[in-house]
Protein backbone atom coordinates (compact mmCIF):
# COMPACT_ATOMS: atom_id res chain seq x y z
CA UNK A 1 0.00 0.00 0.00
CA UNK A 2 0.81 3.59 -0.66
CA UNK A 3 0.34 6.76 1.00
CA UNK A 4 1.52 10.18 1.56
CA UNK A 5 1.69 12.36 4.24
CA UNK A 6 2.38 16.35 3.71
CA UNK A 7 3.15 17.92 6.98
CA UNK A 8 1.40 21.43 7.68
CA UNK A 9 -1.58 22.19 5.09
CA UNK A 10 -0.36 26.05 5.45
CA UNK A 11 2.68 27.45 5.19
CA UNK A 12 3.26 31.68 4.98
CA UNK A 13 6.59 33.12 4.15
CA UNK A 14 7.46 36.62 3.61
CA UNK A 15 8.76 37.39 -0.15
CA UNK A 16 12.56 36.39 -0.59
CA UNK A 17 12.69 33.98 2.13
CA UNK A 18 13.21 30.14 1.70
CA UNK A 19 10.30 27.75 0.80
CA UNK A 20 9.83 24.05 2.46
CA UNK A 21 7.48 22.01 1.67
CA UNK A 22 7.54 18.61 3.43
CA UNK A 23 6.57 15.57 2.61
CA UNK A 24 6.87 11.79 3.66
CA UNK A 25 5.65 8.56 1.71
CA UNK A 26 4.82 5.17 2.51
CA UNK A 27 5.49 2.31 -0.53
CA UNK A 28 6.08 -1.42 -0.52
CA UNK A 29 7.39 -1.23 -4.17
CA UNK A 30 9.86 1.51 -5.24
CA UNK A 31 8.11 4.96 -5.17
CA UNK A 32 7.84 7.19 -8.52
CA UNK A 33 7.40 10.56 -6.69
CA UNK A 34 6.09 13.75 -8.08
CA UNK A 35 5.40 17.43 -6.77
CA UNK A 36 2.29 19.39 -8.43
CA UNK A 37 1.31 22.54 -8.52
CA UNK A 38 -2.19 24.06 -8.92
CA UNK A 39 -3.01 27.75 -9.24
CA UNK A 40 -6.46 28.94 -8.13
CA UNK A 41 -9.71 27.54 -10.18
CA UNK A 42 -6.73 25.88 -12.33
CA UNK A 43 -5.97 22.55 -12.78
CA UNK A 44 -2.25 20.55 -11.61
CA UNK A 45 0.84 20.96 -13.23
CA UNK A 46 3.79 19.21 -12.77
CA UNK A 47 6.81 21.34 -10.82
CA UNK A 48 8.76 18.28 -10.67
CA UNK A 49 9.23 14.47 -10.57
CA UNK A 50 11.73 11.78 -9.03
CA UNK A 51 14.71 10.12 -10.88
CA UNK A 52 15.80 7.11 -9.97
CA UNK A 53 19.08 6.93 -7.92
CA UNK A 54 19.20 11.17 -8.14
CA UNK A 55 19.09 12.73 -4.62
CA UNK A 56 18.62 16.23 -5.67
CA UNK A 57 15.79 16.95 -8.40
CA UNK A 58 14.99 20.14 -10.17
CA UNK A 59 11.90 21.55 -11.54
CA UNK A 60 10.44 24.23 -12.88
CA UNK A 61 10.14 27.91 -11.38
CA UNK A 62 13.20 26.83 -9.41
CA UNK A 63 12.12 24.35 -6.94
CA UNK A 64 13.70 21.21 -6.35
CA UNK A 65 13.39 18.65 -3.74
CA UNK A 66 15.54 16.23 -2.36
CA UNK A 67 14.88 12.41 -1.97
CA UNK A 68 15.66 10.73 0.98
CA UNK A 69 15.60 6.89 1.15
CA UNK A 70 16.27 6.63 4.88
CA UNK A 71 13.31 9.12 5.85
CA UNK A 72 10.71 7.97 3.05
CA UNK A 73 10.96 12.17 2.52
CA UNK A 74 10.75 14.03 -0.90
CA UNK A 75 10.59 17.67 0.44
CA UNK A 76 10.54 20.84 -1.66
CA UNK A 77 12.23 23.75 -1.72
CA UNK A 78 13.13 26.96 -3.05
CA UNK A 79 15.88 29.19 -1.93
CA UNK A 80 13.74 32.45 -2.34
CA UNK A 81 10.07 32.93 -2.48
CA UNK A 82 7.91 35.50 -4.47
CA UNK A 83 4.82 36.78 -4.86
CA UNK A 84 3.91 34.06 -7.78
CA UNK A 85 4.42 30.86 -6.18
CA UNK A 86 1.40 31.96 -3.94
CA UNK A 87 -0.45 28.21 -4.62
CA UNK A 88 -1.65 24.68 -3.63
CA UNK A 89 1.24 21.94 -4.29
CA UNK A 90 0.81 18.69 -3.67
CA UNK A 91 2.71 15.47 -3.02
CA UNK A 92 1.71 12.19 -5.46
CA UNK A 93 3.42 9.14 -5.51
CA UNK A 94 3.03 5.86 -7.95
CA UNK A 95 3.42 2.57 -8.07
CA UNK A 96 4.07 2.57 -11.62
CA UNK A 97 1.92 1.36 -14.65
CA UNK A 98 1.37 -2.19 -13.49
CA UNK A 99 -0.23 -0.80 -9.97
CA UNK A 100 -3.73 -0.19 -10.66
CA UNK A 101 -2.63 2.20 -13.98
CA UNK A 102 -0.02 3.99 -12.46
CA UNK A 103 -2.58 5.70 -10.09
CA UNK A 104 -0.97 8.75 -8.18
CA UNK A 105 -1.51 8.84 -4.44
CA UNK A 106 -1.77 12.07 -3.44
CA UNK A 107 -0.78 14.04 0.04
CA UNK A 108 -3.83 16.28 0.98
CA UNK A 109 -1.86 19.39 0.10
CA UNK A 110 -0.10 22.55 1.61
CA UNK A 111 -1.48 26.19 0.33
CA UNK A 112 1.56 28.84 0.21
CA UNK A 113 1.10 31.87 0.90
CA UNK A 114 3.48 34.62 0.26
CA UNK A 115 4.05 38.04 1.97
CA UNK A 116 5.00 41.04 0.56
CA UNK B 1 -1.63 21.55 -28.66
CA UNK B 2 -4.84 21.53 -26.59
CA UNK B 3 -3.78 18.43 -23.79
CA UNK B 4 -6.31 17.92 -21.67
CA UNK B 5 -9.66 19.30 -22.28
CA UNK B 6 -12.80 19.17 -19.63
CA UNK B 7 -16.00 20.17 -20.63
CA UNK B 8 -18.57 21.50 -18.78
CA UNK B 9 -16.49 24.08 -16.68
CA UNK B 10 -19.30 24.41 -13.91
CA UNK B 11 -22.58 22.51 -13.64
CA UNK B 12 -25.23 22.64 -11.29
CA UNK B 13 -27.27 19.75 -10.68
CA UNK B 14 -30.44 18.80 -8.39
CA UNK B 15 -30.47 15.52 -6.21
CA UNK B 16 -31.17 13.04 -8.65
CA UNK B 17 -30.26 14.40 -11.99
CA UNK B 18 -27.89 12.41 -13.96
CA UNK B 19 -25.04 13.72 -16.37
CA UNK B 20 -21.78 12.71 -17.86
CA UNK B 21 -18.52 14.66 -18.05
CA UNK B 22 -16.55 14.25 -20.70
CA UNK B 23 -12.42 14.30 -21.29
CA UNK B 24 -10.69 14.61 -24.62
CA UNK B 25 -6.78 14.36 -24.75
CA UNK B 26 -4.92 14.93 -28.12
CA UNK B 27 -1.56 13.46 -26.71
CA UNK B 28 -2.38 10.06 -28.08
CA UNK B 29 -2.05 8.61 -24.29
CA UNK B 30 -3.40 5.40 -23.32
CA UNK B 31 -4.18 5.76 -19.92
CA UNK B 32 -6.22 8.10 -18.80
CA UNK B 33 -8.07 8.93 -14.95
CA UNK B 34 -10.79 10.68 -13.15
CA UNK B 35 -10.13 12.10 -9.90
CA UNK B 36 -12.48 14.12 -7.59
CA UNK B 37 -11.00 16.53 -4.92
CA UNK B 38 -12.35 17.93 -1.64
CA UNK B 39 -11.00 20.11 0.50
CA UNK B 40 -8.14 18.54 2.82
CA UNK B 41 -8.47 15.01 1.07
CA UNK B 42 -5.83 15.93 -2.39
CA UNK B 43 -7.22 13.98 -5.26
CA UNK B 44 -9.23 10.65 -5.40
CA UNK B 45 -8.83 8.32 -7.60
CA UNK B 46 -12.82 7.09 -8.86
CA UNK B 47 -12.07 5.84 -11.99
CA UNK B 48 -9.36 4.84 -14.58
CA UNK B 49 -8.49 3.08 -17.99
CA UNK B 50 -5.53 1.53 -19.27
CA UNK B 51 -6.37 1.40 -22.98
CA UNK B 52 -9.16 2.31 -25.57
CA UNK B 53 -12.49 -0.04 -24.22
CA UNK B 54 -11.16 -0.88 -20.86
CA UNK B 55 -12.22 0.84 -17.59
CA UNK B 56 -11.60 -0.35 -13.55
CA UNK B 57 -12.74 1.43 -10.34
CA UNK B 58 -10.35 2.95 -8.33
CA UNK B 59 -10.22 4.17 -4.25
CA UNK B 60 -14.08 6.09 -4.53
CA UNK B 61 -15.94 4.76 -7.90
CA UNK B 62 -19.08 3.97 -5.71
CA UNK B 63 -22.19 6.06 -7.48
CA UNK B 64 -19.95 6.64 -10.89
CA UNK B 65 -20.07 4.78 -14.24
CA UNK B 66 -17.06 5.48 -16.86
CA UNK B 67 -16.81 4.72 -20.66
CA UNK B 68 -13.97 4.46 -22.96
CA UNK B 69 -15.38 3.95 -26.58
CA UNK B 70 -12.64 5.93 -28.26
CA UNK B 71 -8.63 6.34 -27.13
CA UNK B 72 -8.85 10.12 -26.82
CA UNK B 73 -11.93 10.50 -25.00
CA UNK B 74 -12.90 9.61 -21.22
CA UNK B 75 -16.56 9.69 -20.05
CA UNK B 76 -17.71 10.29 -16.25
CA UNK B 77 -21.38 9.69 -15.35
CA UNK B 78 -23.71 9.96 -12.64
CA UNK B 79 -26.52 8.42 -13.07
CA UNK B 80 -28.56 9.89 -9.75
CA UNK B 81 -26.70 12.99 -8.41
CA UNK B 82 -25.85 12.70 -4.51
CA UNK B 83 -24.77 16.04 -2.37
CA UNK B 84 -21.97 14.29 -1.51
CA UNK B 85 -21.02 14.12 -5.27
CA UNK B 86 -20.46 17.97 -5.00
CA UNK B 87 -16.86 17.98 -5.78
CA UNK B 88 -14.03 19.60 -8.37
CA UNK B 89 -13.46 16.52 -10.78
CA UNK B 90 -10.18 16.20 -12.63
CA UNK B 91 -9.23 14.01 -15.72
CA UNK B 92 -6.00 13.29 -16.58
CA UNK B 93 -3.70 10.96 -19.30
CA UNK B 94 -0.63 9.66 -19.00
CA UNK B 95 2.03 8.15 -21.76
CA UNK B 96 2.89 4.43 -21.67
CA UNK B 97 6.37 3.75 -20.82
CA UNK B 98 8.45 3.99 -17.58
CA UNK B 99 6.98 4.33 -14.00
CA UNK B 100 8.01 8.29 -13.85
CA UNK B 101 5.87 9.76 -16.62
CA UNK B 102 3.75 12.26 -15.00
CA UNK B 103 -0.30 12.47 -15.47
CA UNK B 104 -1.19 15.32 -17.33
CA UNK B 105 -4.16 17.17 -15.90
CA UNK B 106 -7.12 19.29 -17.05
CA UNK B 107 -8.63 22.34 -15.53
CA UNK B 108 -11.39 20.57 -13.82
CA UNK B 109 -15.18 20.30 -13.30
CA UNK B 110 -16.40 22.18 -10.92
CA UNK B 111 -19.71 20.34 -9.33
CA UNK B 112 -22.04 21.55 -7.34
CA UNK B 113 -25.38 19.03 -6.27
CA UNK B 114 -28.18 20.61 -4.71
Amino acid sequence: AQSVTQLGSHVSVSEGALVLLRCNYSSSVPPYLFWYVQYPNQGLQLLLKYTTGATLVKGINGFEAEFKKSETSFHLTKPSAHMSDAAEYFCAVSGGVYNQGGKLIFGQGTELSVKP
Amino acid sequence: NAGVTQTPKFRVLKTGQSMTLLCAQDMNHEYMYWYRQDPGMGLRLIHYSVGEGTTAKGEVPDGYNVSRLKKQNFLLGLESAAPSQTSVYFCASRGTGIGNQPQHFGDGTRLSIL
